[in-house]
């Protein structure tokens, strides 16, 4: 079954330092997403991606934070000068289609990277 | 303002027993979707399903049933003849029509004891 790939499964960083995280999305899909979970709380939405744009972003979601499909392949999440509370579980999903398109769609999430910012 | 809550933060079942998990939602669309995904310990999310605002039959997967009613803004998954395999994190979520976004409630750890 086709699946969402995530590197590095775990990253350990120290705070001010830049970090990008890595998803290979599912190969035909062409919305893609991030997430995030702080440890034993609720996963929460950062943005959306599609076109080679931002499609939606979440407030958490500031200047600190970007996204960029480098390649057909991968989707990045680079983290500017890392923060302590910046310390979660990411999530990155895709999906074949935009909530716009056919309602909702369907989010395929990887494994997810653990961030541990000291 | 669009809100989930899963009023359950943790549950404890022997196997074999039925377990349902409660989700209530808020939003002022008449359009919106609700899921459910898993967390197994391992930590990915799993999809389990997708309801639409207009489809309130409910739904039946092998021992999983989802129980959808529009009247009290509810959401709730039963797990029937529940498995030790079936030890989650449940997490309930709602997306309105035309937004990307999934709005997560804050999840159900489920332990299910031999």
């Amino acid at each position: 079954e086709p699946e969402v790939t995530q590197t590095p499964s775990h990253q350990v960083t120290q705070m001010g330092q830049e970090v990008i995280l890595r998803c290979v999305p599912i190969s035909n899909h062409l919305y893609f997403y991030w997430y995030r979970q702080i440890l034993g709380q609720k996963v929460e939405f950062l943005v959306s991606f599609y076109n080679n744009e931002i499609s939606e972003k979440s407030e958490i979601f500031d200047d600190q934070f970007s996204v960029e499909r480098p390649d057909g392949s991968n989707f990045t999440l680079k983290i500017r000068s890392t923060k302590l509370e910046d310390s979660a579980m990411y999530f990155c999903a895709s999906s074949e289609v935009g909530a716009g398109i056919s309602g909702a769609n369907v989010l395929t999430f990887g494994a997810g990277s653990r961030l541990t910012v000291l | 303002a669009q809100k989930v809550t899963q009023a359950q933060t943790e549950i404890s079942v022997v196997e074999k027993e039925d377990v349902t998990l409660d989700c209530v939602y808020e939003t002022r669309d008449t359009t919106y979707y609700l899921f459910w995904y898993k967390q197994p310990p391992s930590g990915e999310l799993v999809f389990l399903i997708r309801r639409n605002s207009f489809d309130e039959q409910n739904e039946i997967s092998g021992r999983y049933s989802w129980n959808f009613q529009k009247s009290t803004s509810s959401f709730n998954f039963t797990i029937t003849a529940s498995q030790v395999v079936d030890s989650a994190v449940y997490f309930c979520a709602l997306s309105e029509a035309n937004t990307d976004k999934l709005i997560f409630g804050t999840g159900t750890r489920l332990q299910v004891f031999p």
